[in-house]
């Protein structure tokens, strides 16, 4: 059974604080993924990560950065947060095999409130 | 790019009706679709993927079809219950690492 986990279900921070988001997969996954959901806007890409040490822009990454160091694990960083980074953050992870990939999953979501 | 269409954004039907959820997208190259549910304040639990050689996929009640060359999917929930009720959206896969989500049909099973 596929297991992606993130480290807290609910976080609340205060403006201008460091925030450390982390997700934990356990099926060797190549391909990791963070998103921001917001209501009325779906689900946005914020960053992404191919490999270890490899990382790539998707559509929202200003004002985040990420950090891969093991294959398994995948951190969302917010620098400073400010109160429009409130939202639910999901992660998820995808396998490839040759040039295709695989079903993704995701994690349980980080509700994170930013006062 | 591609674009993922999501049509009802959302849909209410009485309980034991049989229902079918549409996702159309604008580039049949696609390598699989993907179907996921999301309950409110929840992650996406994965429900049904099809390879882009596959014309449908089972699990359950749950049956989802594809028609690349038409660029549509569909997911077919067989007698319906109130706990089906739930935000469901589809997602592309292409050549590219990462999906390419619809905004979601939210149904509503009514009791």
């Amino acid at each position: 059974d596929v297991k992606v986990t993130q480290s807290s279900r609910y976080l609340v921070k205060r403006t201008g604080e460091k925030v450390f988001l982390e997700c934990v997969q356990d099926m060797d996954h190549e391909n990791m993924f963070w998103y921001r959901q917001d209501p009325g806007l779906g689900l946005r890409l914020i960053y992404f990560s191919y490999d270890v040490k490899m990382k790539e822009k998707g559509d929202i990454p200003e004002g985040y950065s990420v950090s891969r160091e093991k294959k398994e694990r995948f951190s969302l960083i917010l620098e400073s947060a400010s109160t429009n980074q409130t939202s639910m953050y999901l992660c998820a992870s995808r396998g490839e095999v040759g040039s295709s990939y695989n079903e993704q999953f995701f994690g349980p979501g980080t509700r994170l409130t930013v006062l | 790019k591609q674009e993922v269409t999501q049509i009802p954004a959302a849909l209410s039907v009485p309980e034991g009706e049989n229902l079918v959820l549409n996702c159309s997208f604008t580039d049949s190259a696609i390598y699989n679709l993907q179907w996921f549910r999301q309950d409110p304040g929840k992650g996406l639990t994965s429900l049904l993927l099809i390879q882009s050689s596959q014309r449908e996929q089972t699990s359950g009640r749950l049956n989802a079809s594809l028609d690349k060359s038409s660029g549509r999917s569909t997911l077919y929930i067989a007698a319906s219950q109130p706990g089906d009720s739930a935000t469901y959206l589809c997602a592309v896969g292409g050549s590219a690492r990462q999906l390419t989500f619809g905004s979601g049909t939210q149904l509503t099973v009514l009791p």
